[in-house]
């Protein structure tokens, strides 16, 4: 199975600021299997980043991915307020699929 | 528009059974392997089960295996899992989710609460 981890668990930043989330892999992921998604409370996930660097369907530019083997970034270039939620970074090439244990953001 | 709306989940007690449902509607069904994964209370995401697109290849996340059972009715563009031997760690919001591989399209959940 591979283990993703993220960090930091939590992220205090304001609107404007840049944000930096770092998820890494156990073992290489393939980059076609890497995802990021965004989770708000009361809502279902979304799906923000695909093949650790394409942003999905109506994914604002503000949004962008990188890495490649076991270390991804995802990056928030200026904080609005609706980013301000909880980030997931997912492998779907190996079975058992699995997820990081997410990073909140925060409005500090 | 891609729609998938989850339904099924309730109040159960440890040990009993409860059956999940997922109908998809505004793509090809019966082409895209569908998935359910859930979320505990104040936990992060976890994958529960994969099936493909004709049901011949299935996964199940360990902590769900021999007590869950995935399957899926392509003419009722219709997800299931059967979920038997319930646990209080079972407790979740339960999604069911497009794959392409990514899981681009998420149903809007269903709350699963085993206790007694």
């Amino acid at each position: 199975e591979i283990v993703l981890t993220q960090s930091p668990g939590t992220l205090s930043l304001s609107p404007g600021e840049r944000a930096t989330l770092s998820c890494r892999a156990s073992q290489s992921v393939g980059s076609p299997y890497l995802a990021w998604y965004q989770h708000k409370p009361g809502q279902a996930p979304r799906l923000l980043i695909y093949g650790a660097s394409s942003r999905a369907t109506g994914i604002p530019d503000r949004f962008s991915g990188s890495g490649s083997g076991t270390d991804f970034t995802l990056t928030i270039s200026r904080l609005e307020p609706e980013d301000f939620a909880v980030y997931y970074c997912q492998q779907n090439g190996s079975p058992p699929i699995t997820f990081g244990q997410g990073t909140r953001l925060e409005i500090k | 528009e891609v729609r998938l709306v989850d339904s099924g989940g309730g109040l159960v007690k440890p040990g009993g059974s409860l059956r999940l449902s997922c109908v998809g509607s505004g793509f090809t069904f019966n082409t895209y392997t569908m998935n359910w994964v859930r979320q505990a209370p104040g936990k992060g995401l976890e994958w529960v089960s994969s099936i493909t697109s004709g049901s011949s290849h299935i996964h199940y996340a360990d902590s769900v295996r021999g007590r869950f059972t995935v399957s899926r009715d392509n003419a009722r563009n219709s997800l299931f899992l059967q979920m038997s031997s319930l646990r209080a760690d079972d407790t979740a919001v339960y999604y069911c989710a497009r794959a392409t591989p990514d899981f681009d399209s998420w149903g809007q959940g269903t709350q699963v609460t085993v206790s007694p």
